[in-house]
C-alpha cells in the first residue's frame, strides 16, 4: 500500500459544480496534512494546511478523518481557474524523523 | 508564506558539464530547505534535505557525489548537478520549511543534450 494515495483523475466538472477529492494515508502517526495545487510546469502552491479536524478558506474546505486515515478537499462553485493538479502531502514519522510524503496528485479540469 | 526564488529558471547544457542551481529564501531565514525533482506527469520526488551549516541528508538512491548540496547561509542553498547526463533532465524545485509548511521556489528546468 502506498504511503499516500490519491485518485489521479482527471475529474472533469462543469463550472459551478462542487467537487471533492480524497487522499488516504497509511501511517496513523502522521501529524500534519496539506493540500497544494500545482499548475502545469509550475511549482506547487500551498492551498491549505490541516492540523486538526479541518479547515475552510472561501470555496475550499479540507477535512481530516484520523479514524479512517483520509483527508478530503472540497471545492464549491468551481471556476475555470481551479483547473490544476491537487497534491496531498502528509507529514509522517519515518526512521526517527518526520518526512513530507507527496501523493501523486489529482487532476481537475473545470469545463466551461 | 515565505517567498522563494530559484536561479536559473531554465538551463540547457551539454552532457558531461556541471550545472549549479540556486535557491534563495527572500524574506525568511530558512534553517531547512528541501530539494525535489519532478519528471513529466509524475509527482515530486524528494532528493535531499538541506540544513544550514551541516551536511545535507540524501534520500535513498540519490547520489550525493553527483548532486552536491551546499546550504552555507540561512537564505541560500545550492544544488550542483555534476557531470550531467540526459537522464538528469528534469524539473528541479526547492522549498523552504516555515513552521511546518513548505513554500516552493518556481523551479529550474534542466535539459541535458
Amino acid at each position: 500500500r502506498k504511503e499516500v494515495e490519491q485518485d489521479p483523475g482527471p475529474f472533469n466538472v462543469p463550472e459551478g459544480a462542487t467537487v471533492a477529492f480524497n487522499c488516504t494515508y497509511s501511517n496513523s502517526a502522521s501529524q500534519s496534512f496539506f493540500w497544494y495545487r500545482q499548475d502545469c510546469r509550475k511549482e506547487p502552491k500551498l492551498l491549505m494546511s490541516v492540523y486538526s479536524s479541518g479547515n475552510e478558506d472561501g470555496r475550499f474546505t479540507a477535512q481530516l478523518n484520523r479514524a479512517s486515515q483520509y483527508i478530503s478537499l472540497l471545492i464549491r462553485d468551481s471556476k475555470l481557474s481551479d483547473s490544476a493538479t491537487y497534491l496531498c502531502v502528509v507529514n509522517q514519522p519515518t526512521s526517527g524523523t518526520y518526512k513530507y510524503i507527496f501523493g501523486t496528485g489529482t487532476r481537475l479540469k473545470v469545463l466551461a | 508564506g515565505a517567498v522563494v526564488s530559484q536561479h536559473p529558471s531554465w538551463v540547457i547544457c551539454k552532457s558531461g558539464t556541471s550545472v549549479k542551481i540556486e535557491c534563495r529564501s527572500l524574506d525568511f531565514q530558512a534553517t531547512t530547505m528541501f530539494w525535489y525533482r519532478q519528471f513529466p506527469k509524475q509527482s515530486l520526488m524528494l532528493m535531499a534535505t538541506s540544513n544550514e551549516g551541516s551536511k545535507a541528508t540524501y534520500e535513498q538512491g540519490v547520489e550525493k557525489d553527483k548532486f552536491l548540496i551546499n546550504h552555507a547561509s540561512l537564505t541560500l542553498s545550492t544544488l550542483t548537478v555534476t557531470s550531467a547526463h540526459p537522464e538528469d533532465s528534469s524539473f528541479y524545485i526547492c522549498s523552504v520549511l516555515q513552521a511546518y509548511e513548505q513554500y516552493f521556489g518556481p523551479g529550474t528546468r534542466l535539459t541535458v543534450t
